[in-house]
């Protein structure tokens, strides 16, 4: 069935730093790549999304690139400040934002060291 | 805040015991979620729903039933047929017709068996 594999698990930086988090689907008429940031405690909240017919989408300190030939699609944190750290999910969705074929990933704790 | 509220925040089921989980939403969403989140699993489709009176199950449907009555109200029950109930649940809602905003999340309810 379809998936959405999310690495690593658990990343570690150091303040300043940059970090990354990849995933990769199975579902090629997936069509919608969201990421939430759930901070301990809290709600997950949709921090960038990006579409199939855009290969990369930029937001002050947070950028988001897809290769939808090899079905990766990555978040990438510059500067990275304490308050980075959370717990972010990516996500495939197919239909749109509304389409209940969305299918999470299992989760990157990033933790950034002052 | 943001137009999605669940209660009650913590509840405590005790052994062969149904509890409701409460989800409304003023934000006009069409389309309704119920996730559970367990440390490690990232988010798992219990129930969802895209027009009142009618709701699909998910990948973990088992033990759980839902009712949409309402376009505003998506309450889940936890019945005494699931095993493993002690998780933290997730309701959420999207827009089916809005390309921009994603899944709005609850803040969630801690769900543990006594």
């Amino acid at each position: 069935g379809e998936n959405v594999e999310q690495h690593p698990s658990t990343l570690s930086v150091q303040e300043g730093d940059s970090a990354v988090i990849k995933c990769t689907y199975s579902d090629s008429a997936s069509n919608y790549f969201p990421w939430y940031k759930q901070e301990l405690g809290k709600r997950p909240q949709l921090i960038i999304d990006i579409r199939s017919n855009v290969g990369e989408k930029k937001d002050q300190r947070i950028a988001v690139t897809l290769n939808k030939t090899a079905k990766h699609f990555s978040l990438h944190i510059t500067e990275t400040q304490p308050e980075d750290s959370a717990v972010y999910f990516c996500a495939a969705s197919i239909g749109g934002t509304g389409g209940f074929k969305t299918i999470f990933g299992a989760g990157t704790r990033l933790f950034v060291k002052a | 805040d943001g137009g999605i509220t669940q209660s009650p925040k913590y509840l405590f089921r005790k052994e062969g015991q149904n509890v409701t989980l409460s989800c409304e939403q003023n934000l006009n969403h069409d389309a309704m979620y119920w996730y559970r989140q367990d440390p490690g699993q990232g988010l798992r489709l219990i129930y969802y729903s895209q027009i009142v009176n009618d709701f699909q199950k998910g990948d973990i449907a088992e033990g759980y039933s839902v009712s949409r009555e309402k376009k505003e109200s998506f309450p889940l029950t936890v019945t005494s047929a699931q095993k493993n109930p002690t998780a933290f649940y997730l309701c959420a809602s999207s827009n089916l017709l809005d390309s921009v905003h994603g899944y709005t999340f609850g803040s969630g309810t801690r769900l543990t068996v006594v």
